[in-house]
């Protein structure tokens, strides 16, 4: 199976800063990887598929790069109903796995 | 509006049995592949098993490879999880999704708001 491995796991930061959260893979899944913002009580919601490719209805301060093993998400400029939890998730193949999660905080 | 309802879930005893169900509406289902994704209390999102348009192929995690089974019925619009022998782990809110198979990647596009599983004597 492949491992991802997010990081940090959590992060506190503040309204207008860029923030990155990385994504590695314990092999290459090409470009696919998809990222997800996740709100308390709340299902996941897609943010970028394809490592780089913005899902419809998200906004442009979300980017993702990266292709093999290496990937992130940057915000470029924090919005306050950005703090949430953010997954990677390969769907490169079965079983489809998930990163562990990052926790984006209030400073 | 592309509506996933998620019913079935509840309180069983480590052992016991269960059945999820997932009522999809506002797209034409069978064209599209679908996975039961879980989420243990506090804990990260878990992929649990999919199934392709057709219901010809599936996949499953291994952590509940022979325990469980997906399955669809594409007249009724609706996706099932058939889970037997559940044990304390399987504790989870158990989301049905979308494969939205964009740009070639496949993922999660749409999801239900979930159905919760305890598993507890």
């Amino acid at each position: 199976d492949i491992q991802m491995t997010q990081s940090p796991s959590s992060l506190s930061a503040s309204v207008g800063d860029r923030v990155t959260i990385t994504c590695r893979a314990s092999q290459s899944i090409s470009t696919y990887l998809n990222w997800y913002q996740q709100k308390p009580g709340k299902a996941p919601k897609v943010l970028i598929y394809a490592a780089s490719s913005l899902q419809s209805g998200v906004p442009s301060r979300f980017s993702g790069s990266g292709s093999g093993t290496d990937f992130t998400l940057t915000i470029s400029s924090l919005q306050p109903e950005d703090f949430a939890t953010y997954h990677c998730q390969q769907s490169y193949s079965t079983p489809y796995t998930f990163g562990q999660g990052t926790k984006l905080e209030i400073k | 509006e592309v509506q996933l309802v998620e019913s079935g879930g509840g309180v069983v005893r480590p052992g016991g049995s269960l059945r999820l169900s997932c009522a999809a509406s506002g797209f034409t289902f069978d064209d599209y592949d679908m996975s039961w994704v879980r989420q243990a209390p506090g804990k990260g999102l878990e992929w649990v098993s999919g199934i392709n348009w057709n219901g010809g192929s599936t996949a499953y995690a291994d952590s509940v490879k022979g325990r469980f089974t997906i399955s669809r019925d594409n007249a009724k619009n609706s996706l099932y999880l058939q889970m037997n022998s559940l044990r304390a782990e399987d504790t989870a809110l158990y989301y049905c999704a979308r494969d939205g198979n964009l740009g070639g990647s496949h993922p999660f596009d749409y999801w239900g708001q979930g159905s919760l599983v305890t598993v507890s004597s």
